[in-house]
Order: structure tokens, then C-alpha cells, then sequence
């Protein structure tokens, strides 16, 4: 059974900071890996996907980073935001019909 | 594109009631809707899977009386949670998949429905 776990489990940075948030898997036979934004009491808004067979994707401040192999993928956020307060979300994609399985999150908080 | 719009956001209702969520894939056909439930400060945890036109696969320990799923298009799934109780209380989430219906198609997440059963 795939397990997904995010480290820390919360974060407090000053703005400006560089951050990195973790993620592990037990299974490696993933599809692809997901990371997520949700803010509270809403759903999720994806940001950035990464196949099986690539090793990172960026968008904007965004940076994503897969190591398959150890069960890893790490999210880099750039010169963080007020803005990017929220809880983040991994999710890898294994067997058919492009079932989830999310991690614990991370909930991040920027403070000016 | 791929915007999926889930109603209502929030309900309230008495014990015993059953609730009706809806799941819409606006500008996409979606041929695998899924559908989850969060508590508290905890991760998304998959209940159901459903294709259109067929029965919703249910993950193990969810019961498939208590919640209905019902895919009738390539647009539309309902979550009906029948004869509710509070501990039935939580926030549930539909996401959508399509439309090749092919595996490993991205999801796309709705708002989510916060249920709260007095």
C-alpha cells in the first residue's frame, strides 16, 4: 500500500526566505507526482505535475524536483510570499484510473 | 479549461437528513469523477471512484449504502450522504478526470462541500 509522507508537518519563514518542502513515497511505481495549494476550507489548486519519467518542472517561483527511485520529491519556493500561506499537498499517481494518494501536507506561514 | 465546480459549498442540516453534493466538469468530459473527504487538518482520503455509466468503486471501509454515487453523464456525479449523522460532518471533495479516458489523466479538484450535521 502506498504511503506518502510531507516533512515538516508545518513552517513559519519571513518573507524573502527560500524554502524546501519534502515529500517521500514507499512505492516507486508511480505515474506521476502532484503538488497542491489549499487554502482553509477550500479545494485544491494544482501547481505543478511531474511524469514518472521527468525529474523536475517549474512554474514561476515554483520548483518541483522527483527522485523515483528513493521515493522522493522536494517543492523549492522562491523569495516566499505572503500570498503563499496555505497548506501544501503531495499526491503521486500509482496503478489505474489515475488513483491519488495524498501525504499529511505541510502548512506554511509567511509573515511579513 | 478543466474547471469543475461542486455545489453546494457549505450545507447544514439536521440528523437523519440525506445531503445531495454535485460534481460538474464545466468545459470537459470527464470519465472518472472521485470523490474524498477531509477532516480536520487532515490529508484528502479517496472514498469512491466512479466512470460514467457505471458503479462507483468504493474504497475499502466506506459504505457503499451510506454513501450513494451516481455518474449518470460526462459531466455530472452526485455524492448523496443518506441519513446523516454528525459524524458524518466533514469536508468532502470531488475532483474529475478526462476526457481521453485514458489512465493517468491529471485531476481537477472542485471547492469542496463543508457538511456540518447538528
Amino acid at each position: 500500500k502506498q504511503e506518502v509522507t510531507q516533512i515538516p508537518a508545518a513552517l513559519s519563514v519571513p518573507e524573502g526566505e527560500n524554502l524546501v518542502l519534502n515529500c517521500s513515497f514507499t512505492d516507486s511505481a508511480i505515474y506521476n507526482l502532484q503538488w497542491f495549494r489549499q487554502d482553509p476550507g477550500k479545494g485544491l489548486t494544482s501547481l505543478l505535475l511531474i511524469q514518472s519519467s521527468q525529474r523536475e518542472q517549474t512554474s514561476g517561483r515554483l520548483n518541483a524536483s522527483l527522485d523515483k527511485s528513493s521515493g522522493r520529491s522536494t517543492l523549492y519556493i522562491a523569495a516566499s510570499q505572503p500570498g503563499d500561506s496555505a497548506t501544501y499537498l503531495c499526491a503521486v499517481s500509482t496503478g489505474t484510473a489515475s488513483k491519488l494518494t495524498f501525504g499529511t501536507g505541510t502548512r506554511l506561514q509567511v509573515t511579513l | 479549461g478543466a474547471v469543475v465546480s461542486q455545489h453546494p459549498s457549505r450545507v447544514i442540516c439536521k440528523s437523519g437528513t440525506s445531503v445531495k453534493i454535485e460534481c460538474r466538469s464545466l468545459d470537459f468530459q470527464a470519465t472518472t469523477m472521485f470523490w474524498y473527504r477531509q477532516f480536520p487538518k487532515q490529508s484528502l482520503m479517496l472514498m469512491a471512484t466512479s466512470n460514467e455509466g457505471s458503479k462507483a468503486t468504493y474504497e475499502q471501509g466506506v459504505e457503499k449504502d451510506k454513501f450513494l454515487i451516481n455518474h449518470a453523464s460526462l459531466t455530472l456525479s452526485t455524492l448523496t450522504v443518506t441519513s446523516a449523522h454528525p459524524e458524518d460532518s466533514s469536508f468532502y471533495i470531488c475532483s474529475a478526470s478526462g476526457p481521453q479516458g485514458m489512465d493517468n489523466q491529471p485531476q481537477h479538484f472542485g471547492d469542496g462541500t463543508r457538511l456540518s450535521i447538528l
